[in-house]
């Protein structure tokens, strides 16, 4: 089935520095990325939607500006946190989403901001 | 707009106990649903999906049925093991999104506690 790999899946780093997040579509092309973050206990918000090629749809109420999406190719998407921040830490998924396949997810990214 | 509802939990069964999540949704045309299981630490797994009216999905012992007049996609299980222990999230496809760029909706997530 489709695999989508997600590093790091752990990280901790600094207040003010910034931090990329890669997911990539290992055995499918994936034309459309989803990022969702998670805080404890609660559902997964849509950050934002990024099409290969085009700028990255955001939801309202998030930073563009802070949240970075990049989807250079079919098969990598990344997002950087920029200027990190503690608040910013939570547990971010990426999801891709192929014609026909459905929706498949990344494992996670635990983010620490100290 | 389209939302979907879930029931609150915890839910803590005993092994082999019956398992039922209810899941409620709101949507403005046809979409799909789909039930999604996180184990501790990880991401999302897709554990079953139903397409249009009276479908059924089903997987590993799971099941859920699209009931288009009462707007519900519960999910059941006969018998619950220990390792069904995990968060379960009902979701929709938005289907006003269209082709590729349908965004996923979520429940807000049950966490499911079999004890042994």
């Amino acid at each position: 089935g489709a695999v989508v790999s997600q590093h790091p899946s752990r990280v901790i780093c600094k207040s003010g520095t910034s931090v990329k997040i890669e997911c990539r579509s290992l055995d499918f092309q994936a034309t459309t990325m989803f990022w969702y973050r998670q805080f404890p206990k609660q559902s997964l918000m849509l950050m934002a939607t990024s099409n290969e090629g085009s700028k990255a749809t955001y939801e309202q109420g998030v930073e563009k500006d802070k949240f970075l999406i990049n989807h250079a190719s079919l098969t990598l998407s990344t997002l950087t946190v920029t200027s990190a921040h503690p608040e910013d830490s939570s547990f971010y998924i990426c999801s891709a989403r192929d014609r026909g396949q459905g929706y498949t997810f990344g494992s996670g990214t635990r983010l620490t901001v100290v | 707009g389209d939302s979907v509802t879930q029931m609150e939990g915890p839910v803590t069964l005993s092994e082999e106990a019956f398992l039922t999540i209810n899941c409620t949704y709101t949507a403005t045309g046809y979409p799909s649903l789909f039930w999604y299981v996180q184990y501790p630490g990880e991401g999302l797994q897709l554990l079953l999906k139903a397409t249009k009216a009276d479908d059924k999905g089903s997987n590993k012992g799971f099941e859920a049925t699209y009931r288009k007049e009462t707007t519900s996609f519960h999910l059941e299980k006969g018998s619950v093991q220990v390792s069904d222990s995990a968060v379960y999230f009902c979701a929709l496809s938005d289907p006003r999104g269209g082709g590729a760029t349908n965004k996923l909706i979520f429940g807000t997530g049950t966490l499911l506690a079999v004890q042994p």
